[in-house]
């Protein structure tokens, strides 16, 4: 069956530390991935875009990696701040190019001062 | 720009009411979603459209309507209301799908009692 992983248990980081969040995926063959951030309250709000022919990509203290092989992306956040205390989620085209979006479960992020 | 409008924020339905979510966007975007998002399940896509006419099933789509008249806005009919549809209701847009940022309203928190 086609699943999204991310790891559903907390991370806890101390500030100025970088995160480093999973995302697998089976039976997938997604042409891009998507990351959001997600606050309690809200909807979740778009980070980064990496397209499989990309194997890594950059905005600011956010880096992204995409390996189609081994089927994971890593969301990476250096020097991480208690601001980026927040739910991670990633998210993939789940039909092939019919632009059905499919979500993983998130990944809660808590940076500790 | 107001972005994506979901109303209403809050409601409460009893059993085998019917009602309808609203969504509205104002960026001229072709692709719209509806997700819901329950603890534990992360965020379940029900329909989606491409455009104006065209709409499809997603992940969860039993107890749902969906239209698309216009581009602007997206409606979800919840035709006889049960509690397993409790829940926070989320409406997304975006220029084309899943190769493109989606943008996400602040969610309609439904309870079906």
């Amino acid at each position: 069956s086609q699943k999204i992983e991310q790891n559903s248990e907390a991370l806890n980081i101390q500030e100025g530390k970088t995160a480093t969040l999973t995302c697998n995926y089976t039976n997938y063959s997604p042409a891009y991935l998507q990351w959001y951030r997600q606050d309690p309250g809200r909807g979740p709000v778009f980070l980064l875009l990496i397209r499989e022919n990309e194997k890594e990509k950059r905005k600011e203290r956010l880096k992204v990696t995409f390996d189609t092989t081994l089927k994971q992306s890593l969301f990476h956040i250096t020097a991480s701040q208690p601001a980026d205390s927040a739910t991670y989620l990633c998210a993939l085209d789940s039909s092939g190019g019919y632009q059905k979006v499919t979500f993983g479960t998130g990944t809660k992020l808590q940076v500790i001062p | 720009n107001a972005g994506v409008t979901q109303t209403p924020k809050f409601q409460v339905l009893k059993t085998g009411q019917s009602m309808t979510l609203q969504c509205a966007q104002d960026m001229n975007h072709e692709y719209m979603s509806w997700y819901r998002q329950d603890p534990g399940m992360g965020l379940r896509l029900i329909h989606y459209s491409v455009g104006a006419g065209i709409t499809d099933q997603g992940e969860v789509p039993n107890g749902y309507n969906v239209s698309r008249s216009t581009t602007e806005d997206f409606p979800l009919r919840l035709l006889s209301a049960a509690p397993s549809q409790t829940s926070v209701y989320f409406c997304a847009s975006s220029y084309s799908g899943g190769n493109s940022p989606l943008h996400f309203g602040n969610g309609t928190r439904l309870t079906v009692t």
